[in-house]
């Protein structure tokens, strides 16, 4: 399985907004992209899911590109509450294994 | 409503010996799914099950791991023979399961913090 990678890590100001992209290959037209956020000592906790172009929640954005190559997350306003590691989940529909990506550390500056 | 326990929440073991990690899911929640992260590391998927049936289970590190899941319910994790690089939080995580393409949010247990001495 190809690795789903993103980057490490990423630091922004409170209010800012965080935009984190994931890249993977081989999703199908209706396979979903799903991202996580993870506090220390925590599971993972869901955020938001799609499958095409934009989905927006109370909390995160979704942008799928046609290519479906890669996604982004986007975080309007950034607090200090949202320092965290965020991991994207790419679900290839005929598989059995869920494969998270790198995960991207991300820390919010006062 | 209660959601996915794991047991025990520390495991402290010698090298060599057997471990056996349990996870609770979600009532309802037909499949389950089993992580393993190292200490400062991404997420390492290990198995999934759909009901009691784990359809792949190449993700397991070694043949020393295993899984099994009863009742379509409790799962259960076993190490046989530990080594120090097992040592690892183990994550569980339920989910109303699969519909076609569509994947169901996962929930997460908080993790079975396991070291091998």
């Amino acid at each position: 399985l190809a690795k789903t990678t993103q980057p490490i890590s990423m630091d922004s100001y409170e209010g800012q907004e965080v935009n984190i992209t994931c890249s993977h290959n081989n999703i199908a037209t209706n396979d979903y992209i799903t991202w996580y956020q993870q506090f220390p000592s925590q599971g993972p906790r869901f955020i938001i899911q799609g499958y095409k172009t934009k989905v927006t929640n109370e909390v995160a954005s979704l942008f799928i590109p046609a290519d479906r190559k890669s996604s982004t997350l986007s975080l309007p306003r950034v607090s200090l509450s949202d320092t965290a590691v965020y991991y994207c989940l790419p679900v290839t529909s005929g598989t059995y294994k869920y494969i998270f990506g790198t995960g991207t550390r991300l820390k919010v500056l006062a | 409503g209660a959601g996915v326990s794991q047991s025990p929440s520390n495991k402290v073991t010698e090298k060599g010996k057997d471990v056996e990690l349990r996870c609770d899911p979600i009532s309802g929640h037909t499949a389950l799914y089993w992580y393993r992260q190292s200490l400062g590391q991404g997420l390492e998927f290990l198995i999934y099950f759909q009901g009691n049936s784990a359809p792949d289970k190449s993700g397991l590190p070694s043949d020393r791991f295993s899984a099994e899941r009863t009742g379509g319910s409790v799962s259960t994790l076993t190490i046989q023979r530990t080594q120090q690089e097992d040592s690892a939080v183990y994550l569980c995580a339920s989910s109303l399961g699969l519909a076609g393409r569509s994947s169901y949010e996962q929930y997460f247990g908080p993790g079975t913090r396991l070291t091998v001495t």
